[in-house]
């Protein structure tokens, strides 16, 4: 059972303009919700998170929406550039100090130039 | 800065054979974590040791074994290996639990067992 779930394999946007990656979760527990970026050959690389008593979370070209209701959480990247081309993870956990992280399956961003 | 070491990078392995997979936390984070990332798969939690002491277990399979030395270093040891246990093995570290804060994932070891 896929508790984080990213329907989307992959996704292309033309650099310069905003890309938008999608994730679902089924479990309500979740509280800690944070996005990974990985580089082939590469572990994930930490790119942000927010917690659920926030809707929104920015770190410059990064934002983070998240919809409890929904139980959705959305990244955008604005303005998207080549260097962003990389598989994105969203990953969840139930506590701030938790030990584990369920992952999505990822979804493969190309920013076209 | 250092980061996450893992080693080895690659490794071929038999059916029934053992491995054994280091990983070499940054320096002052006291947590060490393994997860599994098959093909096209997302990567799964195994097990995650807190101040050298098992703090949480996922989905590891009992031929699996892991621990964290004294050095805060862990070794995730393999044994009776399946052509299923081929993978990409990542580890990471962190100061206290991740959840909020993440993770540094090291590069990853890839196991292939043929």
């Amino acid at each position: 059972d896929q508790q984080v779930k990213q329907n989307s394999p992959s996704l292309s946007v033309q650099e310069g303009r905003i890309s938008i990656l999608n994730c679902d979760y089924t479990n309500s527990m979740f509280d800690y919700f944070l996005w990974y970026k990985k580089y082939p050959a590469e572990g994930p690389t930490f790119l942000i998170s927010i917690s659920s008593i926030k809707d929104k979370n920015e770190d410059g070209r990064f934002t983070v929406f998240l919809n409890k209701s929904a139980k959705h959480l959305s990244l955008h990247i604005v303005p998207s550039q080549p260097g962003d081309s990389a598989v994105y993870f969203c990953a969840a956990s139930v506590g701030a100090g938790s030990y584990q992280l369920t992952f999505g399956k990822g979804t493969k961003l190309s920013v076209i130039p | 800065a250092a980061g996450v070491i893992q080693s080895p990078r690659h490794l071929i392995k038999e059916k029934r054979e053992t491995a054994t997979l280091k990983c070499y936390p940054i320096p002052r984070h006291d947590t060490v974590y393994w997860y599994q990332q098959g093909p096209g798969q997302d990567p799964q939690f195994l097990i995650s040791f807190y101040e050298k002491m098992q703090s949480d277990k996922g989905s590891i399979p009992d031929r699996f074994s892991a621990q964290q030395f004294s050095d805060y270093h862990s070794e995730l040891n393999m044994s009776s290996l399946e052509l299923g246990d081929s993978a990409l093995y990542f580890c990471a570290s962190s100061w206290g639990g991740g959840g909020m804060a993440g993770y540094t994932f090291g590069s990853g070891t890839r196991l292939t067992v043929v």
